[in-house]
């Protein structure tokens, strides 16, 4: 047990589908991230939020819409994915946004396959 | 641009084998470097942060060293439950980069 909840844990889903991932952080931290990680390719990060607020977003095409209505639950909404989606998300959270030294704790994932 | 590299991307011991992963990186302002374990099908497992030159952290089996270069994990005696990918991350002013990490196999 992490301290970070993500769920589902696994998810296909068609092109044309909206489904949603969501994760909750029961750590006290302030700042919370979604990671993508393919096979045999370094984590990517793809958010961050600071205080509910978006601080970071790495060129990640709009399919992907993240929402972070209060600092404990992230939502990454997902629409009109495609088959190179496929992978595994990652959620995370750090006391602060993680240019300041700080640990960042990973939730177990969700693994979204796109068919 | 900031580089993290890790080598071997994949290592196989004997249970009872010790050896060492390395995490070679090159980044200006470095707040901390991490390390994490994570077990297939899962999420990054928090080890270790080392902050500056010169420190060291152990825990059970394993032991993470850093330079101004680089940072070792060494896994002393290692068993089959140590098999795992191990990460390396680097953070620095205002990022934060992971490697591709090692794979490493324990045989019993």
């Amino acid at each position: 047990e992490t301290g970070v909840t993500q769920t589902p844990r696994h998810l296909v889903m068609g092109m044309t589908n909206k489904k949603s991932l969501k994760c909750e952080q029961h750590l006290g931290h302030n700042a919370m991230y979604w990671y993508k990680q393919s096979a045999k390719k370094p984590l990517e990060l793809m958010f961050v939020y600071s205080l509910e607020e978006r601080v970071e977003n790495n060129s990640v095409p709009s399919r992907f819409s993240p929402e972070c209505p209060n600092s404990s639950h992230l939502f990454l909404h997902l629409h009109t994915l495609q088959p190179e989606d496929s992978a595994l998300y990652l959620c995370a959270s750090s006391q602060e946004k993680h240019s300041s030294g700080n640990t960042i704790y990973f939730g177990e994932g969700s693994w979204l396959t796109v068919v | 641009e900031d580089q993290v590299t890790q080598s071997p991307e994949a290592l196989r011991l004997q249970e009872g084998e010790s050896s060492s992963l390395n995490c070679s990186y090159t980044v200006s302002g470095l707040r901390g470097l991490f390390w994490y374990r994570q077990d297939p099908g899962k999420g990054p497992e928090f080890l270790f942060t080392l902050y500056s030159a010169g420190e060291e952290k152990e825990k059970e089996r394993l032991k993470a060293t850093l330079t101004k270069k680089e940072s070792f994990l060494h896994i002393t005696a290692p068993k089959p439950e140590d098999s795992a990918t191990y990460l390396c991350a680097v953070q620095a002013e205002g990022d934060m980069r992971f490697g591709a990490g090692t794979r490493l196999t324990v045989k019993p």
